[in-house]
């Protein structure tokens, strides 16, 4: 149980294009979903909290008009990366926390996290 | 600025060597300390969640142990194996914020047959 899907697990694309991450909680309900990016030989940084139904929560230093989150489902939140430039090449990865009426929750956030996806902006 | 370090960054041993690798994080406002491995191509995968001082946790060959007076967790594999190749990551939760989990570089671990 508590599996997590991401997809796409790799893309590559253009300069000022718009690309779109999917991030699926398969087998339980996640009202708070996180995104998380990883530059090379660095440690996961916290980009935004998504949650179902309400507007997400962005980090210091992340652009919300550029890293556009929609969490409109209990089971789906998408992450589009808006006009992306290379500097926008990394590691995305997205984790989802047990609702407490699932009841798996112990209030230390679990999280279950998804394979990630590499974006390369050319 | 809440700082997690992980030491060493990388590590390679012989497969049935022991292995030990550290985390360390702020001493104050400690909640949780959070323990996953990450396999190339895959999920990261929880191992354990220490939130007690003095807490020791064991998963077949892998334990940990934390002392949140020092600010530090051990996590020790027994005997490692091939299998056992991956990142292992920890990250540290506080009591102050909102439920953020702030997470270390990480410990690449590579057992060679």
């Amino acid at each position: 149980g508590a599996v997590v899907s991401q997809h796409p697990s790799w893309v590559i694309c253009k300069s000022g294009t718009s690309v779109k991450i999917e991030c699926r909680s398969l087998d339980f309900q996640a009202t708070t979903m996180f995104w998380y990016r990883q530059f090379p030989k660095q440690s996961l940084m916290l980009m935004a909290t998504s949650n179902e139904g309400s507007k997400a929560t962005y980090e210091q230093g992340v652009e919300k008009d550029k890293f556009l989150i929609n969490h409109a489902s209990l089971t789906l939140s998408t992450l589009t990366v808006t006009s992306a430039h290379p500097e926008d090449s990394s590691f995305y990865i997205c984790s989802a926390r047990v609702d407490p009426l699932a009841g798996a929750m112990t209030g230390y956030n679990e999280q279950f996290f998804g394979p990630g996806t590499r974006l390369t902006v050319l | 600025i809440l700082n997690v370090e992980q030491s060493p960054q990388s590590l390679h041993v012989q497969e049935g060597d022991s292995t030990n690798f550290t985390c360390s994080f702020p001493s104050s406002n400690f909640y949780a300390l959070h323990w996953y491995r990450w396999e190339t191509a895959k999920s990261p995968e929880a191992l354990f969640v220490m939130t007690l001082n003095g807490d020791e946790k064991k998963k077949g060959r892998i334990s940990a142990t934390l002392n949140t007076k020092e600010g530090y967790s051990y996590l020790y594999i027994k005997g490692s194996q091939p299998e056992d190749s991956a990142t292992y990551l920890c990250a540290f939760l506080n009591s102050g914020n909102t439920g953020k989990l702030i997470f270390g570089q990480g410990t690449t671990l590579q057992v060679k047959p």
